[in-house]
């Protein structure tokens, strides 16, 4: 079966300090991946996405980018973080196949910039 | 430009009572539905989801009512119980290489012991 993980779960990072959150998936190939911020009591941001190793697209222009250097592994960075930055921050896969539109969640990363 | 607007934003419901919450799309591309749960300092989880060919969709006490000509679609809850006390986004996709999903604001749901 599928598995999706992400980590930390929790992070509090000075402002101007970098960032690197990580999601990994287990149990598919070729996955279709996204990042999404949700800020406190909020929807659901889109923030990158990815068809495929080092293809990134970006929805929202801001202080945050995505990288995939490996098939099932999605990384969102900073250089220097803002307060604005602050959020729950959600990894999420789904199968490229046709007709598979479900898209799952990782347990997400609470960041806290102070 | 929000396309996907979703109502109410709380909702505070007995047990046993029905929730109800409601959701209108602008984009006619849009051809999957979802709707997903989140709890407290967790990742949203799929629901119950509908594609436009079908007017309702039920799974256990989750119905999605889609109203295709109206560009709306709803969450009914039936007998609602405490632990359905949650989050919950609906959510809209249309065609696509990377089909991304387009979430509306959320409702906080309460279910009232």
């Amino acid at each position: 079966s599928q598995t999706i993980h992400q980590w930390p779960a929790t992070l509090v990072q000075p402002v101007g300090s970098p960032l690197s959150l990580e999601c990994t998936v287990e149990g598919t190939s070729n996955p279709n991946l996204y990042w999404y911020r949700q800020a406190a009591g909020r929807g659901l941001q889109l923030l990158f996405y990815s068809v495929g190793i080092g293809q990134i697209s970006s929805e929202v222009p801001q202080n945050l980018s995505a990288s995939r250097p490996q098939d099932r592994q999605f990384i969102l960075s900073s250089k220097k973080l803002l307060l604005s930055d602050s959020g729950f921050y959600l990894c999420a896969w789904r199968d490229r196949g046709r007709g598979n539109e479900k898209l799952f969640f990782g347990s997400g990363t609470q960041l806290s910039v102070l | 430009q929000q396309q996907v607007k979703q109502s109410p934003q709380s909702l505070i419901v007995q047990k046993g009572g029905i929730s109800i919450i409601n959701c209108a799309y602008e984009n006619t591309a849009f051809d999957y539905f979802p709707w997903y749960q989140q709890f407290p300092g967790k990742g949203p989880a799929l629901l119950i989801a509908i594609r436009p060919d079908v007017s309702e969709k039920k799974e256990g006490r989750f119905t999605i009512s889609f109203n295709k000509s109206a560009k709306q679609f709803s969450l009914h809850i039936m007998d609602s119980q405490p632990g359905d006390s949650a989050t919950y986004f609906c959510a809209a996709s249309k065609p696509g290489s990377a089909r991304q999903l387009t979430f509306g604001s959320g409702t906080q749901l309460t279910v009232l012991p």
